[in-house]
């Protein structure tokens, strides 16, 4: 691993169904995000974590959940996914919360 | 909160200059970012200013003036592969990183 990883790369998937968007780093990383890409209103932060063990909620959270249990991976999972949840999905990782973020290539979700 | 602008699209020659502008609003800033995104890819880093002025990085320089709430991004001697979206970000306190809905630049032969 070289970076940072998220997968799957793309999924399509059922409303009311739960999901889990995988993000690994290899770069010991404090600092870890997720954002949503909407065409017209730019990345927004969902959650993000300092340091492994602690979480905090960005600007979009409601209806989604995520754990750093290490410093490696920061999942973040949709409980029930509603069709409003369709966008692109990028995790992004930075030495400390000063420092400019990596990003992850991205996962590309439907929810029909 | 945040309120960040940019243009939506700019359109340039090759071989050209290319100014990209960003106005915010916030009441916590502590510093600005720009980002470049390839259509379909992630975005990467391209410059960083907290303190007023310049930032030169080769092709690309970044200016500030956190009296104004003003920054813009300048790509020179442009060549076709700057053709992507461009995002200026501003952090708020410690982590918040708020970021405009990005300026894509077409590059044109």
């Amino acid at each position: 691993i070289a970076g940072i990883t998220q997968a799957p790369t793309s999924q399509i998937l059922a409303a009311g169904r739960r999901m889990t968007l995988r993000c690994t780093q290899d770069m010991r990383h404090n600092a870890m995000y997720w954002y949503r890409q909407d065409l017209g209103l730019g990345l927004r932060l969902i959650h993000y974590s300092n340091t492994a063990g602690t979480t905090g909620k960005g600007e979009v959270p409601d209806g989604y959940s995520v754990s750093r249990a290490n410093t490696d991976d920061f999942p973040l999972t949709l409980a029930s996914a509603v069709p409003s949840q369709t966008s692109v999905y990028f995790c992004a990782s930075s030495r400390d919360t000063h420092n400019e973020q990596f990003f992850g290539p991205g996962t590309r979700l439907t929810v029909l | 909160g945040q309120n960040i602008d940019q243009p939506t699209e700019m359109t340039a020659t090759e071989g050209a200059i290319v100014q990209i502008n960003c106005t915010y609003q916030t009441s916590g800033f502590n510093g600005l970012f720009w980002y470049q995104q390839h259509a379909g890819e992630a975005p990467t880093f391209l410059s960083y200013n907290v303190l007023d002025g310049l930032e030169e990085k080769g092709r690309f320089s970044s200016f500030l003036s956190r009296s104004k709430g003003y920054s813009y991004l300048l790509l020179k001697e442009l060549q076709m592969k700057d053709s992507a979206s461009y995002l200026c970000a501003v952090r708020e306190g410690d982590y918040k990183l708020s970021f405009g809905a990005g300026t894509t630049v077409t590059v044109r032969a």
